[in-house]
């Protein structure tokens, strides 16, 4: 079936650095892919999304493009912050719609 | 609009009771889904529905039921708890033609089994 794999955390940065999470995936066909973030303590939310292959999502200065080559959609962003400490989820939706995640990636910026 | 609405936020129950988590939505989604969030190993679905009366079985069902008989509501029934099902659950809800627009998440219910 259907699967996502992303880089081990937790992942530790001090404030501005650049951020790299990376996430591959094995699909049939072509999915959709996600970005949810999880604050402490609260739900998931929808960071980005892509849903064809050289699409390019953003959202609060975090990137991702979907790359069909290299079957990957790997999370970016320039300079984080504190704000952006939180468990990043990437994600796709299979043919029948349901959303596989893969297993989390736990992130802290410190000051 | 309240979107996805999970009850109760926390539970506590003792193995072998039985309970349901309750999951409504108010924005006519046609799909809804049930996950646990356990350490380490991400989300995993439990069960999800592409339609009122249509439910299939995801990744980790057992000890688990669902139902789905009106388009809002989608409950998750513990037949009887075991420590092993103490984790975070999470229901969410989706268009179906606007899939690729992503799953709306609830607030999530964390259960303890003792």
């Amino acid at each position: 079936g259907d699967s996502v794999t992303q880089m081990e955390g937790p992942v530790t940065l001090s404030e501005e650095a650049f951020l790299t999470i990376n996430c591959t995936y094995t699909a049939t066909g072509y999915p959709s892919l996600f970005w949810y973030v999880q604050y402490p303590g609260e739900g998931l939310q929808l960071l980005l999304k892509a849903t064809k292959a050289d699409d390019k999502g953003s959202n609060k200065g975090f990137e991702a493009t979907y790359r069909k080559e290299t079957t990957s959609f790997h999370l970016e962003k320039g300079s984080v912050q504190v704000s952006d400490s939180a468990v990043y989820f990437c994600a796709l939706t299979d043919q029948g719609g349901k959303l596989i995640f893969g297993q989390g990636t736990e992130l802290s910026v410190k000051p | 609009n309240a979107g996805v609405t999970q009850t109760p936020k926390f539970q506590v129950l003792k193995t072998g009771q039985s309970m349901t988590l309750q999951c409504a939505q108010d924005m006519n989604h046609e799909y809804m889904s049930w996950y646990r969030q356990d350490p380490g190993m991400g989300l995993r679905l439990i069960h999800y529905s592409v339609g009122a009366g249509i439910t299939d079985q995801g990744e980790v069902p057992n000890g688990y039921n669902v139902s789905r008989s009106t388009t809002e509501d989608f409950p998750l029934r513990l037949l009887s708890a075991a420590p092993s099902q103490t984790s975070v659950y999470f229901c969410a809800s989706s268009y179906t033609r606007g899939i690729e627009r992503g799953y709306t998440f609830g607030s999530g219910t964390r259960l303890t089994v003792v």
